[in-house]
């Protein structure tokens, strides 16, 4: 079956460090790969996705990219901020036609000024 | 904006009783989602639903129900709250063609705690 394994956090940076979130994935097919973030108090959101190999996923600064050969999809930021602090989810959709989703444990992050 | 809301942001039940949790979304979409949330365990999906009436299990279904007699309302139900379902639960919505057909659009989440 599918899975997602995530690295175990938390994760605690300083303000303006580099961030990197490991994930990797088991998954029949091609499947399209997401992560998302859960703010303090508030439901999940998408941060970014890509859906084939080699297609490099970017939002907020966030970057991620598809490698098909080694099965990951790590997310970095070159310069976190305090307003990065959120847990992070991995996730991944194999297709099919009820686009169910199998998310990864999360990382909780925390960046101090 | 998608807009998916929840009926409520913390619930406070007892043990036997029977709990309803709503979820409303406002863009049409065809799918929606209810999964729970519990630290080291990630978000477990419980049931969908992919039209109207239309249900399937997920990973985690025992111990729930659920509704979907309109396109828009899911609900989640539990026949008897137990303890052990004290936890975070999440809904979310996805449509079911286009180019955000793969994008699940969450609400902010109900905290349900069984005593």
């Amino acid at each position: 079956g599918n899975s997602v394994t995530q690295m175990e956090g938390p994760v605690t940076l300083s303000e303006e460090a580099f961030l990197t979130i490991n994930c990797t994935y088991t998954a029949t097919g091609y499947p399209s790969l997401f992560w998302y973030v859960q703010y303090p108090g508030e439901g999940l959101q998408l941060l970014l996705k890509a859906t084939k190999a080699d297609d490099k996923g970017s939002n907020k600064g966030f970057e991620a990219t598809y490698r098909k050969e080694t099965t990951s999809f790590h997310l970095e930021k070159g310069s976190v901020q305090v307003s990065d602090s959120a847990v992070y989810f991995c996730a991944l959709n194999s297709g099919g036609s009820n686009y169910k989703l199998t998310f990864g444990k999360g990382t909780l992050l925390t960046v101090n000024p | 904006d998608v807009k998916v809301t929840q009926s409520s942001r913390y619930l406070v039940k007892r043990t036997g009783e029977k709990v309803f949790l709503e979820c409303v979304q406002d863009m049409d979409h065809e799918n929606m989602f209810w999964y729970r949330q519990d630290p080291g365990l990630g978000l477990r999906l419980i049931y969908f639903s992919y039209d109207v009436k239309m249900k399937e299990k997920g990973d985690i279904p025992e111990g729930y129900s659920v509704s979907r007699e309109k396109k828009e309302r899911f609900s989640l139900i539990l026949e008897s709250a137990s303890t052990n379902q004290t936890s975070m639960y999440l809904c979310a919505s996805t449509p079911a063609g286009g180019p955000k057909v793969e994008t699940q659009y969450f609400g902010p989440g109900t905290r349900l705690l069984v005593l």
